[in-house]
């Protein structure tokens, strides 16, 4: 079965520093992944997905993701926090076994300080 | 359109109360999703429609009973909830029940008194 992994359930950076949000898939067949960002009190908001092509994704408020099929992984980056981007984040996998499903990582709160 | 609505965004009742939470899209998709999420937890799916039929049921108590009048329109119905059931209720939708994507709504935020 497919499983997806967030290390950091939270991470804290400055206002202006990078973001780096990890997460790696495990799944027998070439998965789709995906990132939403959740705010307090609201629902989610899709971020990037990788589904074929191009490894490098781009999503919305700078954000992107590389697919890296030999370290398994889909981590989320962002040249430059801003205090709006504070929320949590989750990666989220589909496909193979988990077919019309999507897999959830345990979720990523970040922080950020001026 | 692009987005997932749902009504009422808070509820309130007590356990031998009977409630509905309403999801609508207006994007065309044939798959509608029910998820519940506990404070600090990922969404846990509850069931899937593909075309305005029941797909899975992940072991949901039958106090809940999800309906799919037709393809724009979903609906949880609620019935004898325990107080554990207080949760944030997301609706989802996606072009259909594949790999694709899933559109999430803002919730419905219940308390179970």
């Amino acid at each position: 079965a497919q499983s997806v992994t967030q290390l950091g359930s939270h991470v804290s950076v400055s206002e202006g520093a990078l973001v780096l949000l990890r997460c790696n898939y495990s799944s027998s067949v070439p998965p789709y992944l995906f990132w939403y960002v959740q705010y307090p009190n609201q629902g989610l908001q899709l971020l990037l997905k990788y589904t074929t092509g191009a490894t490098l994704v781009k999503g919305i408020n700078g954000f992107e993701a590389e697919f890296k099929k030999s370290e398994t992984s889909f981590h989320l980056t962002k040249p430059s926090a801003h205090m709006s981007d504070a929320a949590e984040y989750f990666c989220a996998g589909a496909g193979g076994t988990s077919y019309g499903k999507l897999t959830f990582g345990q979720g990523t709160i970040l922080t950020v300080h001026p | 359109d692009t987005e997932v609505t749902q009504t009422p965004k808070h509820l309130v009742m007590g356990m031998t109360n009977k409630k509905s939470l309403k999801c609508e899209q207006h994007m065309g998709h044939r798959a509608m999703y029910w998820y519940k999420q506990k404070a600090k937890k990922p969404p846990e799916l509850m069931f899937v429609y593909s075309y305005e039929k029941l797909s899975i049921n992940e072991s949901v108590p039958s106090r809940f009973s999800p309906e799919c009048p037709n393809s724009s329109l979903l609906n949880l119905h609620l019935h004898a909830l325990q107080p554990e059931d207080s949760a944030l209720y997301l609706c989802a939708s996606g072009p259909d029940f594949s790999t694709d994507t899933q559109y999430f709504g803002p919730g419905t935020r219940l308390t179970v008194l």
